[in-house]
């Protein structure tokens, strides 16, 4: 079974489309997180979520929004896409729900959505 | 603030041969560093970590890498490489109260038969 699961693989749409990535664990982790991986391979945390509240919001457009219905779940809906929002988003997990633990958590990656906005 | 710097963008070592990436870091303290591999069409999967301790660290797949804090530095090294080897490596680390981990550049490993 895939621990962090990813869907979908691939995504090709028009700008100015609305658009969602899902995510979900099966390792009974308490934090996900969204990483935006760029054309140069920077990857680049967007949000963490733990036990469903969000904790880390990057400096990302607000036309990203983050839904977690619950702690397996981590979905990224994107309204209005645009040129610049083409990358590769990773979906990850992490057990431990607090500063120290946490920093010593092994982040475990979906297998990543390939975004193309034509 | 945590940086990574990750000097090589391309590697390119024949089979068998040994291999050593380099990181090195920028934070005041001792941090946790990682290395993470991330195959073509993959996610990012975990080699090896450095908490405290032995700063020699082994890690799957053959790889150790050695924590130098005099050289704020991380690298990542293999005696003898197999051409499954190849992929994109990136060193991360986690420091300063943060626990979210700031990613080198990456670095990609091509093997030549």
């Amino acid at each position: 079974d895939t621990a962090v699961s990813q869907t979908p693989k691939y995504l090709v749409t028009q700008m100015g489309n609305d658009k969602s990535i899902k995510c979900e664990q099966n390792l009974g982790h308490d934090t996900m997180y969204w990483y935006k991986q760029d054309s140069k391979k920077f990857l680049k945390i967007m949000f963490s979520y733990n036990n469903k509240e969000l904790i880390i919001n990057e400096t990302v457009p607000n036309r990203f929004s983050p839904k977690s219905p619950d702690k397996a779940h981590l979905n990224l809906h994107i309204n209005s896409l645009e040129l610049g929002d083409s990358a590769v988003y990773f979906c990850a997990s992490s057990q431990g729900t607090s500063g120290v633990s946490l920093a010593k958590n092994i982040q475990y990656f979906g297998a990543g959505t390939r975004l193309s906005v034509l | 603030a945590q940086s990574v710097t990750q000097p090589d963008i391309h590697i390119t070592v024949s089979e068998g041969a040994s291999l050593e990436l380099r990181c090195n870091y920028s934070y005041g303290a001792t941090p946790y560093l990682f290395w993470y591999v991330q195959s073509p069409g993959q996610g990012l999967q975990l080699l090896l970590k450095y908490f405290s301790g032995d700063t020699l660290v082994q890690g799957i797949k053959g790889f150790e890498a050695e924590f130098k804090r005099s050289q704020s530095s991380f690298n990542l090294r293999k005696p003898s490489v197999h051409w499954s080897d190849a992929a994109e490596y990136f060193c991360a680390v986690v420091s300063g109260g943060s626990y979210i981990p700031t990613f080198g550049r990456g670095t990609s490993l091509i093997v030549h038969p």
